[in-house]
This record gives C-alpha cells, structure tokens and sequence, in this order.
C-alpha cells in the first residue's frame, strides 16, 4: 500500500512562514491535495491539483511538489492558521485516495 | 453553495446496525462521486469508500470492504452509510465527502457524525 509520512508537529511564530511537508514515493507524479482541520471542525481543502486554491483560501497558502516530498507552505502565519493538516493523493495503482497522518501547526 | 449535512449524533452498543445518512445540496447530485471519511478519536483521516450517485457504482477501502455498506437514493440526494452489526472500534465521526473532481480530492465536507459504541 501506499504510504504518505508526515512531521507530527510544526510551531512557528505569528508572521513567520511554516513549512510542512509530504513524504511519499514518485509523490511528484501524483496530484497532491491539502486540508486544514481546526479543532472541532470538518476538514477543510486549502490546496487542490498540487497548486490550486479553491476560492476564499488566501495566497499565503502555497504548495509544491519534487520527487518524494510534496510541501505545503503558509506565509505570514496568523494565530487562525493553527490547525492540523493533512496531505492526500489519489494513488493510482491502488485506486483510491491516501491521506498522510497529519501534522500539527501550532502558532506561538 | 454546495452544501453536505449529516445527520446526528449517534450512541449505540456492539452488535447493532445503524444507517447514518448525507443530504447534499446546491449541485447536481448525480454529477459528483460522494462518500465515506472516517476519524477515530485523536487520529487522523481515513478513507471509506465512494459512491457515483448516477450509476450506484461503489468503491471501498479494502481495509473496510465487507465491513460497512454505502449507497445513495439520487431522487432525495442523499447518500447512506450502513453496519449490520457494529464494534467498539467503529467510533469515530464520520465525515461525508464530496469528490471535485473524479479520483482526485474532496472539495465540500459534511459537518460530521459521532458515532459511539459502547459494549
């Protein structure tokens, strides 16, 4: 099976720029997507087709993707931004969608 | 607005079935793959299965297959999620999903459906 690796925690200070990355295997032959899940809440897509936002996602949130990382990352971090977030592709040769286990943005 | 609405809570013991159902609006419901996410407690998501309302065409997690039972009545919009007969380790709150694109990623999420089995 297909496994995506996440860092379990990330902490940044307000204003600064967070990196969280994506481990998988050729996970840059893949379309990688991203959700925000705040506490309480139903996750949320941030990050679709690699690079794409959907509307009402600022630009401070930007990814990217080369051979085995894909890498979310979120500019002039807001105390808002504090979530967990989560990687997801959908792994052709099993046919159907992966997600990382997450990483933990704290904001301090 | 695309919006996907759960129904609730739900407390049941090991052995039960229970059916929990997705109301999906503002879009065409036959156009879009609908399905299954699942958070256990303090974890990450996983993926359940999905449902091509129009044709009733399922796909599961092969971890899950035999295990639960998705389907859709397209007349109303809504999609189902079903046990015949639950565990302890069924609970975790159910997230209904829609698929922006076909294989790709979930673009509208339901608010989510706590599901507790007790013994």
């Amino acid at each position: 099976s297909y496994v995506l690796t996440q860092t379990p925690s990330v902490s940044v200070a307000p204003g600064q720029t967070a990196t969280i990355t994506c481990r998988g295997d050729n996970i840059e032959d893949q379309n990688v997507n991203w959700y925000q899940q705040k506490p309480g809440q139903a996750p949320l897509l941030v990050v679709y087709d690699d690079v794409d936002r959907p509307s009402g996602i600022p630009d401070r949130f930007s990814a990217f993707d080369s051979e085995d990382t894909a890498t979310l990352t979120i500019n002039r971090v807001e105390v808002e931004d504090e979530a967990d977030y989560f990687c997801q592709v959908w792994h052709v040769a099993t046919n159907h969608p992966v997600f990382g286990g997450g990483t933990r943005l704290t904001v301090l | 607005e695309v919006q996907l609405v759960q129904s609730g809570a739900e407390v049941k013991k090991v052995g039960e079935s229970l059916k929990i159902s997705c109301k999906a609006s503002g879009y065409g419901f036959n156009r879009n793959w609908i399905g299954w996410v699942r958070q256990k407690p303090g974890k990450g998501l996983e993926w359940m299965g999905l449902i091509s309302p129009g044709d009733s065409e399922v796909r599961y997690s092969p971890s899950l297959q035999g295990q639960v039972t998705i389907s859709a009545d397209k007349s109303a919009g809504v999609a189902f999620l079903q046990w015949s007969s639950l565990k302890a380790t069924d609970t975790a709150i159910y997230y209904c999903v829609r698929e922006g694109s076909t294989f790709g990623y979930f673009d509208s999420w339901g608010q989510g459906t706590l599901v507790t089995v007790s013994s």
